[in-house]
């Protein structure tokens, strides 16, 4: 069975500084993805960030990057230079290389506070 | 394109009664998957269908059942509705055949009310 962990329940941030949000995960799949996902208020679930698991080389989407660990199975998102807009609910999400079910963390209410 | 849509937006209903979601995908997806989000239970996954087979199925009982059709529009059915399936209820869309991930798009949701 695949588990996603999100230890953060609630983090908030200052308007321009840094944040880092937490997710570890556990599986015995060698291939699969990594995402994250964005729901705003509005409760429409924007994806952030991909991530391959067979790449090693860890994703960015301008502000966004992550810090992929696979062995310690471990997928954090950093968003720099933080903005208004960021505040949202944000998910990790796991999905096996092969099949389209998504494995969700129970989320990460991020509050940007100017 | 247009993106996914789900219809209705919000629904209410009592108990006992029966409701069908509805969500038509991305133009030229295959494939529609069903998620129900709770306080408590978070994001959990309902079913995928893929070209009008359902290829997946979550740990949901047999009231929650969906088909999809020939142009790839999904509904989703919840019969003898309980207090506990109050909920959003999101559908995905996505071009993903077998192996490869597809990027998923969400739709906005379906809100269901049961009193």
């Amino acid at each position: 069975a695949q588990t996603v962990t999100q230890s953060q329940p609630e983090m908030s941030v200052q308007e321009a500084e840094t944040v880092t949000l937490s997710c570890t995960y556990d599986t015995s799949e060698n291939n699969y993805y990594l995402f994250w996902y964005k729901q705003p208020p509005s409760r429409q679930m924007i994806l952030v960030i991909r991530q391959e698991a067979y790449k090693q080389q860890n994703a960015t989407e301008n502000r966004f990057s992550v810090n992929f660990q696979k062995a310690a199975k471990s997928f954090s998102l950093k968003i720099s230079d933080s903005q208004l807009g960021d505040t949202a609910m944000y998910f990790c999400a796991f999905m096996k290389h092969a099949g389209n079910q998504f494995y969700f963390g129970t989320g990460t209410s991020l509050t940007v506070i100017p | 394109k247009a993106g996914v849509t789900q219809t209705p937006r919000y629904l209410i209903k009592t108990r006992g009664q029966q409701v069908t979601l509805s969500c038509s995908p991305i133009s030229g997806h295959r494939s529609v998957s069903w998620y129900q989000q709770t306080p408590g239970q978070g994001l959990q996954f309902l079913f995928e269908y893929f070209s009008e087979t359902q290829r997946n199925k979550g740990n949901f009982p047999g009231r929650f059942s969906g088909r999809q059709f020939s142009n790839s529009r999904s509904e989703m059915n919840v019969s003898t509705l309980e207090l506990g399936d109050s909920a959003l209820y999101l559908c995905a869309s996505s071009s993903r055949t077998s192996s490869g991930s597809g990027e998923q798009f969400f739709g906005p949701g379906t809100r269901l009310t049961v009193l």
